[in-house]
């Protein structure tokens, strides 16, 4: 059975950073497209990044530099490392995993873990 | 960057009723775009993908359509599980940007 369980949330000041941690079970991410995926209190869905089967990654525009997306293969982890924090990045972070293979829906999510939120806030 | 726009932003309608939904990008997208539906305090789950292929597990009544800039999500006979938010997605280029959300309620 697929299952994403993730950790590292929590209440961090702004400017400080936060590492987001994502692991599976039943399937092995350095075969896998991971997406993380955000959504604010009481609003939509953000797509943040991407690391694909090949390790190459790609992040929202707003995000870019001071978001990271990475994996440790030896531990079956994917991380989102955050920097730079600021009050409009609280949210509930989800990874997911995309359905994978070589069409154009390759990078499609279709499990998703529980969340983790995150608050920044003085 | 891609944009997508739903409509409507609400929707109220009763069990047993026909509902659509409408996701358009601001360019063409060909048929990249996935509709997911989520309820409160849980993660999105993944109805359509391709703009009209039902996921695996996916009741029939939920049907996708739609290719270039329109499309639309489809409830052929609303279910009381039914009623969520429903989101577009597409993934022709990054950002993989999301629409707005449909909340869809009981009348």
């Amino acid at each position: 059975e697929v299952q994403l369980v993730q950790s590292g949330g929590g209440l961090v000041q702004p400017g400080w950073s936060l590492r987001l941690s994502c692991a599976p079970s039943g399937f092995i991410v350095s075969n896998s497209f991971i997406n993380w995926v955000r959504q604010a209190p009481g609003k939509g869905l953000e797509w943040v990044s991407i690391i694909y089967s090949d390790g190459r990654t790609f992040h929202a525009d707003s995000m870019q530099g001071r978001f990271t997306i990475s994996r440790d293969n030896s531990k079956n982890i994917v991380y989102l490392q955050m920097s730079s924090l600021r009050p409009e990045d609280t949210a509930v972070y989800y990874c997911a995993r995309a359905r994978g293979g070589n069409a154009a829906h390759k990078t499609v999510s279709e499990y998703w873990g529980q969340g983790t939120l995150v608050t920044v806030s003085s | 960057a891609i944009q997508l726009t739903q409509s409507p932003s609400s929707l109220s309608a009763s069990v047993g009723d026909r509902v659509t939904i409408t996701c358009r990008a601001s360019q063409g997208i060909s048929n990249a775009l996935a509709w997911f539906q989520q309820t409160p305090g849980k993660p999105p789950k993944l109805l359509v993908y391709d703009a009209s292929t039902l996921e695996s597990g996916v009741p029939s009544r939920f049907s996708g359509s739609g290719s270039g800039t329109d499309f639309t999500l489809t409830i052929s006979s609303l279910q009381p599980e039914d009623f969520a938010t429903y989101y577009c997605q597409h993934f022709n280029s990054y950002p993989h940007i999301f629409g707005q959300g449909t909340r869809l309620e009981i009348k």
